[in-house]
This record gives C-alpha cells, structure tokens and sequence, in this order.
C-alpha cells in the first residue's frame, strides 16, 4: 500500500541548530513530493517539491530537501534554525494514479529553544 | 489578494444543526479539495473536483455533501452534525496533475457542542 510516514511527530533543536526533518514513502514509482509547513492558526504554505531532475531542492526560508530514490526519502533540513522556524512540517505526497490527491504524513511539530 | 478563501473561519456550533462552508479561489485552477484536520493535526482527504465533477470521494459519513456551483467555488455543507465531526476543515486547489502544488485556504475550524 502506498504511504507516507515522517519519524518523530515532536522535533526540538536549539536556535542555530541544523533542523533535519525525517519523510519515507511507500510506492514502486517514485512519487511527487512536497513539504508544507502551517503555523499556528493558519493554512498549510509550500515550502518546496521535488519533481524531476536535480535531487537536491532548494525551498523558501532556506529549507532544502533531497530526494533519495534507494531510500525512499524525502527528508527536510536547514542548516541553521530560527525561532521562526516554529511550526507543524508536513510531507505530502502525489503518488502515480491518486488522481491528483495530495496524502499527507502525521505532520512533525518543530520547537526551536532559545 | 487572497488565492484560496474560506468563510467562516470559526464555526461554534450545536449538535443536531445544517452547517455550510464556503471556499472559492481565484486562481484560475481547475482542481479543488476538501481536507479533515483532526486534533492530532491528522490532515486526510475528503472530496476533490476537477471542472465542477467529482474525482474523489473518500469514506465520508452522507452527511458531508460538496457542491461545485463552478470551477472557483467548492462549498461543504453538513447535515446533522456530531461531536465527532469538530476539527478544521481545509480548502485546496490546484491546477492539473503531477508535480504541481495545492494552495490551501485558512481552514476553517468547526466546534460542535
């Protein structure tokens, strides 16, 4: 069955901290992929996509994401975290034939420590 | 402007009563959705339609009905409704198939008492 699954439904690092956000999906043929974040109160906003080509996607706020085709993975990382970088983080996948449906992962809430 | 909007955005309401949300976009996209967030933020699909016709449908009590007057507006009325069905309710759309993205509205979140 095709799914998405992020690891660790709560992440905490310190400001200035690498932000590594973890997606594995389930499907033979490498889906579309996608990162969205929400803040509190507020609507989900792309963070960035991977569809073809370059596996290394460079998103908003200076989030990027690789895909790994081996390791069916599609994790999220920044370099250095900022306060606002709190929110809810949410892989999201388009899987071959869902009929443009969107499946989202668990969702993994981002805390940022002074 | 606002790309995907929603009214209302709260919605207090009592068991038993007909409530509507409307959604509209003025994105020009051919595609709009209706995702369930639950309180673990658990976001799963309800209804998606493409050009004003049903695509998906997903296990979803009769009581929830979408209606698409048009390719920018898709509204969710709900009959009786339950405690159960408390949670924020998201509009979406997006245009064509494969890598492109869905725009999400605000959300609306619903309260039954």
């Amino acid at each position: 069955a095709q799914s998405v699954t992020q690891l660790g439904s709560h992440v905490s690092v310190s400001e200035g901290a690498l932000v590594l956000l973890r997606c594995n999906y389930s499907s033979s043929v490498p889906p579309y992929l996608f990162w969205y974040v929400q803040y509190p109160n507020q609507g989900l906003q792309l963070l960035l996509k991977y569809t073809t080509g370059a596996t290394l996607v460079k998103g908003i706020n200076g989030f990027e994401a690789e895909f790994k085709k081996s390791e069916t993975s599609f994790h999220l990382t920044k370099p250095s975290a900022h306060m606002s970088d709190a929110a809810e983080y949410f892989c999201a996948v388009r899987f071959s034939g869902s009929a443009r449906q969107l499946t989202f992962g668990s969702g993994t809430q981002l805390t940022v420590l002074p | 402007d606002t790309a995907v909007s929603q009214t209302p955005k709260y919605l207090v309401t009592q068991m038993g009563n007909d409530k509507s949300i409307k959604c509209e976009q003025n994105l020009g996209h051919d595609t709009m959705y209706w995702y369930k967030q639950d309180s673990k933020k658990f976001l799963k699909i309800m209804f998606s339609y493409n050009n004003k016709e049903l695509i998906i449908n997903e296990t979803v009590p009769n009581r929830f009905s979408p209606k698409s007057p048009d390719k920018a507006h898709l509204n969710l009325h709900i009959n009786s409704l339950e405690l159960g069905d408390s949670a924020v309710y998201f509009c979406a759309s997006s245009q064509g198939e494969g890598a492109t993205e869905a725009f999400f509205g605000q959300g609306t979140r619903l309260t039954v008492v």
